[in-house]
């Protein structure tokens, strides 16, 4: 039972674009969420994260909305740079609860 | 990784042997989760501890798997008698207190398992 969803495992973005990286989750009960940035033999990095009772968190280059109604979220990343280059986790919890994550999507910034 | 050390980074074991995997949380954190990463998939939780107590261990498989995080000294993940489907990297993270939003887990860099 997959709870937090990533379906695009891959993206590309030109370098200075928008990157948008989309979550889906279907526990109502998830009260926080998170976005972790991983490299290839290294451990997720904490990027940014967002309370239920917000829509909007913005950290610099990085923003994440999310929609309650349509349990979704989405990390923005602007402009897009070189060193964006990762893969991307969209994770989630509540209460003092362990940490569920998702597939993950690679992100890709062309020069 | 803001401090959390895995050790061994890569471990190489034969069916039927023991792996043990290590992680000394940041300075000052009690609350230890770990993780384990399957090829081509995202991290699913297996158990979390406090010190001396485990507080959850939900995502552990019934058998051969065992946690501890003692008094003294780092947390530690026992596999025993390991088979070919225990390779995967595993992820320890800790937090100063429960998780949080303003508290997220910092990861290690992890442990590759390899299972001859």
């Amino acid at each position: 039972d997959q709870q937090v969803k990533q379906n695009s495992p891959s993206l590309s973005v030109q370098e200075g674009r928008i990157s948008i990286l989309n979550c889906d989750y279907t526990n109502s009960m998830f009260d926080y969420f998170l976005w972790y940035k991983k490299y290839p033999a290294e451990g997720p990095t904490f990027l940014i994260s967002i309370s239920s009772i917000k829509d909007k968190n913005e950290d610099g280059r990085f923003t994440v909305f999310l929609n309650k109604s349509a349990k979704h979220l989405s990390l923005h990343i602007v402009p897009s740079q070189p060193g964006d280059s990762a893969v991307y986790f969209c994770a989630a919890f509540f209460g003092n609860e362990k940490l569920t994550f998702g597939t993950g999507t690679r992100l890709t910034i062309i020069p | 990784n803001a401090g959390v050390m895995q050790n061994p980074r890569h471990l190489v074991r034969r069916r039927g042997q023991e792996a043990r995997l290590r992680c000394s949380p940041v300075k000052g954190h009690s609350h230890v989760y770990w993780y384990r990463q399957l090829p081509e998939e995202g991290l699913k939780f297996m158990v979390y501890l406090q010190k001396e107590n485990i507080i959850d261990e939900s995502g552990m498989p019934k058998e051969r798997f065992s946690a501890e995080f003692p008094k003294e000294g780092p947390s530690i993940l026992r596999i025993q008698q390991v088979v070919r489907g225990d390779s995967a990297a595993y992820f320890c993270a800790s937090s100063p207190y429960a998780t949080g939003d303003d508290q997220p887990q910092h990861f290690g860099d992890g442990t590759r398992l390899s299972i001859l």
